[in-house]
């Protein structure tokens, strides 16, 4: 168990509609990763968040949003949504935003999209 | 452009039999390297992190090295709980610490 909790565990939903996926890191840690993982992409980086301000973007699509609350927990949300984002998201951890910082992930979310 | 490739993408191996898995890198400047673990459905679990070449990490049964082009992580008499898919990420030196991960490689341990 890595500390890092997510919900919900499965998510199903139909086109169009939009959802939030939560996120709770390690006691501690003030640093927040998304990722998203489908069948033929791997991993791929999309946004991350650090004491409540984002730090840095990757591939997200403008359709997704995410913030980090004070309570340093995150919500990813996710609308209009299309059969390609059916996938497993992850958030991740670490204590800092610096170089070397081991990131620590979630169980993920499994989101399916009808 | 930074890249990190993992090969073989898929390795079988016998339960006790030795092998390798190789993580090869181009990237402007390297502050660290990362081994994951994988279970299918699961969040990747953190292995090693390897700063420099000539670095070596061991855990168990999986030891890492570092060379200036690539990383090794090696598995020594692997048993069934060993099967896994392994992912390997680099830091640049640049930019703004994100992870660059490689596409992993699932291995597979038969009793």
């Amino acid at each position: 168990d890595s500390g890092v909790t997510q919900t919900p565990k499965h998510l199903i939903t139909a086109t169009g509609q939009r959802v939030t996926l939560r996120c709770s890191p390690r006691s501690g840690d003030l640093s927040v990763y998304w990722y998203q993982q489908s069948l033929d992409q791997g991993l791929q980086f999309l946004i991350q968040y650090y004491n409540g301000e984002e730090r840095a973007k990757g591939n997200i699509l403008e359709r997704f949003s995410a913030q980090q609350f004070p309570d340093l927990h995150s919500e990813l949300n996710l609308s209009s949504l299309e059969l390609g984002d059916s996938a497993l998201y992850f958030c991740a951890s670490s204590p800092r935003v610096g170089p070397n910082d081991e990131q620590f992930f979630g169980p993920g979310t499994r989101l399916t999209v009808l | 452009e930074d890249q990190v490739t993992q090969s073989p993408e898929a390795l079988r191996l016998q339960e006790g039999e030795s092998s390798s898995l190789n993580c090869s890198y181009t990237v402007s400047g390297l502050r660290g390297l990362f081994w994951y673990r994988q279970d299918p459905g699961k969040g990747p679990e953190f292995l090693f992190t390897l700063y420099s070449a000539g670095e070596e990490k061991e855990k168990e049964r999986l030891k890492a090295t570092l060379t200036k082009k690539e990383s090794f992580l090696h598995i020594t008499a692997p048993k069934p709980e060993d099967s896994a898919t392994y992912l390997c990420a680099v830091q640049a030196a640049r930019g703004n610490y994100q992870l660059i991960w490689g596409a992993g490689t699932k291995l597979i341990i038969k009793p």
